[in-house]
């Protein structure tokens, strides 16, 4: 069965700090992998995307790896900020029927 | 602001209702997905339209149904409405059928609440 699991389920750290964010999966095969960030009671967005060839993708402080091998990948967020508060989902595309499998996210609680 | 509408913002129903949430993709985009999240619950995906038929279908119920029309806007039905169906339905669309390089531009939601 095809899963995404992320974690922590939840992280509180102060404003400037980095923190790193995991997801792993048994998607099989795969296509892609993305990153998104779901303010509270609004529509998720999209923050990176990456494809079996790729290793790292940047979008200003926020960097995503993937180890396509061990079927993980991280998002890394430097110097947070009170904005960077939300919960972030991990979703990966498979292969051929483009079925998405979703997280459940990790809920990120920047304090001052 | 994505660009993707929904319709309504909030709808509050009683249980065995039937209701319709409307979604208008962006400009240019051929391809409409429906998601569903309920609270303490990640995304499901429901369903994807692409240029008018049918492209993927996910954890949908046999008691929802949706339909892309002609100028690409979307209609998700619920029917006989249960309690467990209150939640926030996203509208998301892409430009293309999916894909590394499509992206999905979501809206801001439809929060459906049954009494």
């Amino acid at each position: 069965k095809n899963q995404v699991e992320q974690s922590p389920q939840s992280l509180i750290i102060l404003e400037g700090k980095n923190c790193t964010l995991q997801c792993n999966y048994t998607v099989s095969p795969f296509s892609n992998l993305r990153w998104y960030k779901q303010d509270t009671g609004r529509g998720p967005v999209s923050l990176t995307i990456m494809t079996f060839s790729e290793n790292t993708k940047s979008n200003g402080r926020y960097t995503a790896t993937l180890d396509a091998d061990t079927k993980q990948s991280s998002l890394h967020i430097t110097a947070s900020q009170l904005s960077d508060s939300a919960s972030y989902i991990c979703v990966v595309t498979s292969f051929g029927n483009e079925k998405l499998t979703f997280g459940t996210g990790t809920r990120l609680t920047i304090i001052p | 602001d994505s660009g993707v509408t929904q319709t309504p913002k909030h709808l509050i129903t009683a249980t065995g209702q039937r209701v319709t949430l409307r979604c208008s993709p962006r400009s240019g985009d051929l391809s409409v997905y429906w998601y569903q999240q309920s609270l303490d619950q990640g995304l499901q995906f429901l369903i994807q339209y692409y240029n008018g038929e049918e492209r993927a279908k996910g954890n949908i119920l046999e008691r929802f149904s949706a339909q892309q029309f002609p100028d690409l806007h979307s209609e998700l039905n619920l029917s006989s409405l249960e309690l467990g169906d209150s939640a926030l339905y996203f509208c998301a669309s892409s430009r293309q059928s999916g894909g590394a390089g499509d992206t999905q531009y979501f809206g801001p939601g439809t929060r459906l609440t049954v009494l």
